[in-house]
């Protein structure tokens, strides 16, 4: 089982660019959260994807948007991006039934904005 | 504003003794507390999970103690072991949502 995976590792945009972050939940998961986690602070809730429609938002504004494919991975999209978007992204996959410790993250996407 | 708080940026401990780490939270709807442990280049993996029913809970070295009158939660690592070297996360959860709040993390070393 190849776990929580994300796509790319790193990538480096400049200020107003677009961007899209990829993820593949565990096997078996069907819902994928998105987290941004600041250098020196914790992971922050974006949103969460359940049956491809957004199920919970946390406070980002519209210029974070995402979506979720039939087969369960989902993407991250920002907008005319900010210096204050670099961060580390991740991912999280759980399954809708489960515990709330059986959610999996995987190891993020470092994102750096010019 | 940051629901979930830990103090202390950093913690370090002997090999062999406890590792304290604390965490507060401000919010009276968490109803359910995790600890997480993030290694560099990885992402948080579960740790340990305590129910606003309980007080504590214990597995193996791991021991997660709530308090929920002071709205504070701690994480006693016995005994500590150099690969417990790491930044712990708490995060809690509300009893209607789906949203993990974090905490800013504490980064423990184990020294040898």
């Amino acid at each position: 089982d190849a776990g929580v995976t994300q796509s790319p590792t790193h990538l480096i945009k400049t200020r107003g660019q677009q961007v899209t972050l990829r993820c593949s939940p565990k096997s078996g998961h069907d819902t994928v959260s998105w987290y941004q986690q600041a250098l020196g602070q914790g992971p922050q809730f974006i949103f969460q994807y359940y049956e491809e429609e957004e199920r919970q938002r946390g406070n980002f504004p519209d210029r974070f948007s995402g979506h979720q494919f039939p087969n369960y991975s989902s993407e991250l999209n920002v907008n005319a991006l900010l210096l204050g978007d670099s961060a580390l992204y991740l991912c999280a996959s759980s399954f809708v039934r489960q515990a709330y410790n059986e959610q999996f993250f995987g190891p993020g996407t470092r994102l750096t904005v010019l | 504003d940051q629901q979930v708080k830990q103090n202390s940026p950093s913690l370090s401990v002997q090999e062999g003794r406890i590792s304290i780490l604390n965490c507060d939270y401000t919010n009276s709807m968490f109803d359910y507390f995790l600890w997480y442990k993030k290694y560099p280049a990885e992402g948080p993996t579960f740790l340990i999970s305590i129910s606003s029913i309980k007080d504590k809970n214990e597995d193996g070295r791991f021991t997660v103690f709530l308090n929920k009158s002071a709205k504070h939660l701690s994480l006693h690592i016995v005994p500590s072991q150099p690969g417990d070297s790491a930044v712990y996360f708490c995060a809690a959860v509300e009893n209607t949502g789906n949203q993990f709040y974090f905490g800013t993390g504490t980064s423990l070393t184990v020294i040898p």
